[in-house]
């Protein structure tokens, strides 16, 4: 059985920064892209980043390029969201997914619990 | 940025009756390349559909995509208690991956 499981979450201050980790079991981690996805409270879901299964391909959303880094890794099994210079903006549940192929980024068969991630003063 | 509109915002049904959802993309999405996912509340969303019409694992017959190029539909054909939920399609032909805003089916 495929398991996602988020860590790292809180509340923080803004401008402050977050650690997220996301550990994996029940499939082969280092053939497929991971990403991670939110959604603020209430509202719709956002892709936020992905990388391929050998961290050579990464990519963001605007919103968070240059202050978000994703990593990854395979001998842990585990897929990490690295969020510096924290806004109020990016107050949401964070999602770890697993994508279906290992070089680009495409749809998301399985998806974590979440962790929540509240940006206040 | 592909922008999706999902339409309509909410629907109230009955169980029992058909349901069609709308999707239409800012632009053509290469190949199809579309989903739909089925998100019910404290839960993490589910995959439904790719590839505009591939059912996804698991997922029962009665849930079926279609579509091409910007407008693409999810249809449920007879809605059971369990599917009253809140719809998302995304585009996954180019970055940044993009969803709809979602379409809430409620139980009238």
């Amino acid at each position: 059985e495929v398991q996602l499981v988020e860590s790292g979450g809180g509340l923080v201050q803004p401008g402050r920064s977050l650690r997220l980790s996301c550990a994996t079991t029940g499939f082969t981690f280092d053939k497929y892209a991971m990403n991670w996805v939110r959604q603020a409270p209430g509202k719709g879901l956002e892709w936020v980043s992905g990388i391929s299964w050998n961290s050579e391909k990464k990519d963001y959303v605007d919103s968070v390029k240059g202050r978000f880094t994703i990593s990854r890794d395979n001998a842990r099994n585990s897929v990490y969201l690295q969020m510096n210079s924290l806004r109020i903006e990016d107050t949401a549940m964070y999602y770890c997914t697993k994508d279906i192929i290992p070089l680009g980024f495409y749809y998301f068969d399985h998806w974590g619990q979440g962790v929540l991630v509240t940006v206040s003063s | 940025e592909v922008v999706l509109t999902q339409s309509p915002g909410t629907l109230s049904l009955s169980p029992g009756g058909r349901v069609t959802l709308s999707c239409r993309a800012s632009q053509s999405i290469i190949s199809n390349y579309l989903a739909w996912y089925q998100q019910k509340p404290g839960q993490a969303p589910r995959l439904l559909i790719y590839g505009a019409s591939s059912r996804a694992t698991g997922v029962p017959p009665r849930f079926s995509g279609s579509g091409s190029v910007r407008d693409f539909t999810l249809t449920i054909s007879t809605l059971e208690p369990e599917d009253f939920a809140v719809y998302y399609c995304q585009q996954y032909g180019y970055t940044p991956l993009t969803f709809g805003g979602g379409t809430k089916v409620e139980i009238k």
